[in-house]
């Protein structure tokens, strides 16, 4: 099955605790990127990766960082977590023609920064 | 840099009955996609519908269908025969064609309850 997975699901933390959201796709796609997804902001691209070790920033990606040693994997690392990113994230994945820019999402990690 | 703009925080319609979402958007690009995004309380994101601006005719999935106005740069989403299962937030979304990563750009959201 054609599928984006992240984890965990779900993480509390606390303030300057580093941490690693996992994201994996299964079907060989180029592009991947973090959303995070706020009240009343919708979704925020965080950083992008065009391929392996092509990375690039998003629209809010202070406080981040990622990496793509993989083709499968693009994890996201928040180095010193604060109570500011305490929030929804997306994992996303498409290819990069074709296919109509459908984009594939993960199931969603939800962090907690106290 | 693109906006998406959903005016209508949260909507409410009765079983059965049609509902419009509305959404505009601000861009200089020339060719482009535009969807519309499902969240269920399962924070899922789904895929109900998308258009290719270069496209005239108004996409259409079953129920689902869009009234793309490019010169108005308006995208909005028409429900019909409503069902209890789309309560949901729906979100609009802008990607550019070709470059950008496949970026999209996010609307704030609309907020769509279906009752009995």
């Amino acid at each position: 099955e054609a599928q984006v997975t992240q984890n965990p699901r779900y993480l509390i933390t606390v303030t300057g605790k580093k941490l690693t959201v996992t994201c994996s796709q299964n079907m060989n796609h180029e592009y991947m990127s973090w959303y995070r997804q706020d009240p009343g902001l919708g979704l925020r691209q965080i950083y992008y990766s065009m391929n392996v070790e092509v990375t690039d920033k998003g629209d809010v990606p202070e406080g981040y960082k990622v990496s793509r040693k993989e083709k499968r994997n693009f994890p996201l690392i928040l180095e010193s977590p604060s109570p500011n990113q305490t929030s929804l994230y997306f994992c996303a994945s498409s290819l990069s023609t074709g296919a109509l820019g459908e984009q594939y999402f993960g199931p969603g990690t939800r962090l907690t920064v106290t | 840099a693109q906006t998406v703009t959903q005016s209508q925080p949260e909507m409410s319609v009765q079983e059965a009955e049609t509902v419009t979402l509305s959404c505009t958007y601000d861009t200089s690009e020339s060719n482009y996609y535009l969807f519309w995004y499902k969240q269920p309380p399962s924070r899922q994101m789904i895929l109900v519908i998308r258009q290719e601006a270069y496209k005239q005719q108004n996409a259409t999935e079953n129920r689902f269908s869009v009234n793309f106005q490019k010169a108005a740069k308006s995208f909005s989403l028409k429900i019909s025969d409503s069902q209890l299962g789309d309560t949901a937030m729906y979100f609009c979304a802008f990607m550019k064609h070709t470059g950008g990563g496949n970026k999209l750009t996010f609307g704030t959201g609309t907020q769509l309850k279906v009752e009995l």
